[in-house]
C-alpha cells in the first residue's frame, strides 16, 4: 500500500464552525506533514510529526490544531477559522526525518476547505 | 535568498515534442536530494522523479529525465513526447539536512500547457 489518504476531500465550514481533516498512512512512515496550498502556489509548510511527536511548526495560527493518534493518521483540527484560510489542506509522509539518502514525501489527494 | 527557483511560471508545448522546466536552487548541504511533482488541477502531488546530490547519473524515469548540473546548482527536468495529460503545475523540491532533521522547499511553479 504506497497510498496517502486524506477525508474530506471537499470541505465548506462557517468561521464558527469545529470541524477536523484526516490523512492516513500504511506504509510505515514516521514522518507525517501538513501544508496548505493556495492556488496557483506552491504548497507552504505547516506541521511536521516525527515519530508521533510534533518536530516542527512553521508559526501557525492556533485556530489549527494537529493531532497525531498514532503512527499511522494525523489530523488537524480547525475552529474559528477566517475566509483567507480557504485553501487546498495537504498531508504527506516520508520515511523519516534522518538524513537518509531518498526520503521522498508521499502526498494525499488534498482536502479543499472553503470558509464561508 | 530563495531556496528552489523556477523561473518559467508558464510553458507551452505542442503535443509529442520535447519540453525543459528549469529549476535552480541553492543549498551548502553537501547531501541534499531534488524531486520534481506535478499537480494536475485534481490537486494530487505526484512525484515524478528524485536524483541525490551524490549520483554520478542524471536520473530518468520514463519519458522523464533530470538534467542535473551540480555545478551550475540546476536540476532541470526534461519530459519527452508530450502527451496532453501533462498538461499540469510542475513544482521543483528540494530535500536539506537542518537541525531538525530533513527540510522540504519547493520551488514557485511551472505551469505546462500541452497542445494538441
Amino acid at each position: 500500500d504506497t497510498e496517502v489518504t486524506q477525508t474530506p476531500k471537499h470541505l465548506v465550514m462557517g468561521m464558527t464552525n469545529k470541524k477536523s481533516l484526516k490523512c492516513e498512512q500504511h506504509m510505515g512512515h514516521r514522518a507525517m506533514y501538513w501544508y496548505k496550498q493556495k492556488a496557483k502556489k506552491p504548497p507552504e509548510l505547516m506541521f511536521v510529526y516525527s515519530y508521533e511527536k510534533l518536530s516542527i511548526n512553521e508559526s501557525v495560527p492556533s485556530r489549527f490544531s494537529p493531532e497525531c493518534p498514532n503512527s499511522s493518521l494525523l489530523n488537524l483540527h480547525l475552529h474559528a477559522l477566517q475566509p483567507e484560510d480557504s485553501a487546498l489542506y495537504l498531508c504527506a509522509s516520508s520515511q523519516g526525518l534522518t538524513a537518509s539518502s531518498y526520503n521522498e514525501q508521499f502526498f494525499g489527494p488534498g482536502t479543499r476547505l472553503t470558509v464561508l | 535568498a530563495q531556496k528552489i527557483t523556477q523561473t518559467q511560471p508558464g510553458m507551452f508545448v505542442q503535443e509529442k515534442e520535447a519540453v525543459t522546466l528549469d529549476c535552480t536552487y541553492d543549498t551548502s548541504d553537501p547531501s541534499y536530494g531534488l524531486f520534481w511533482y506535478k499537480q494536475p488541477s485534481s490537486g494530487e502531488m505526484i512525484f515524478l522523479i528524485y536524483q541525490g546530490s551524490y549520483d554520478q547519473q542524471n536520473a530518468t524515469e520514463g519519458r522523464y529525465s533530470l538534467n542535473f548540473q551540480k555545478a551550475r546548482k540546476s536540476a532541470n527536468l526534461v519530459i519527452s513526447a508530450s502527451q496532453l495529460g501533462d498538461s499540469a503545475m510542475y513544482f521543483c523540491a528540494m530535500r536539506e539536512v537542518t537541525n531538525t532533521g530533513n527540510q522540504f522547499y519547493f520551488g514557485t511553479g511551472t505551469s505546462l500547457t500541452v497542445i494538441p
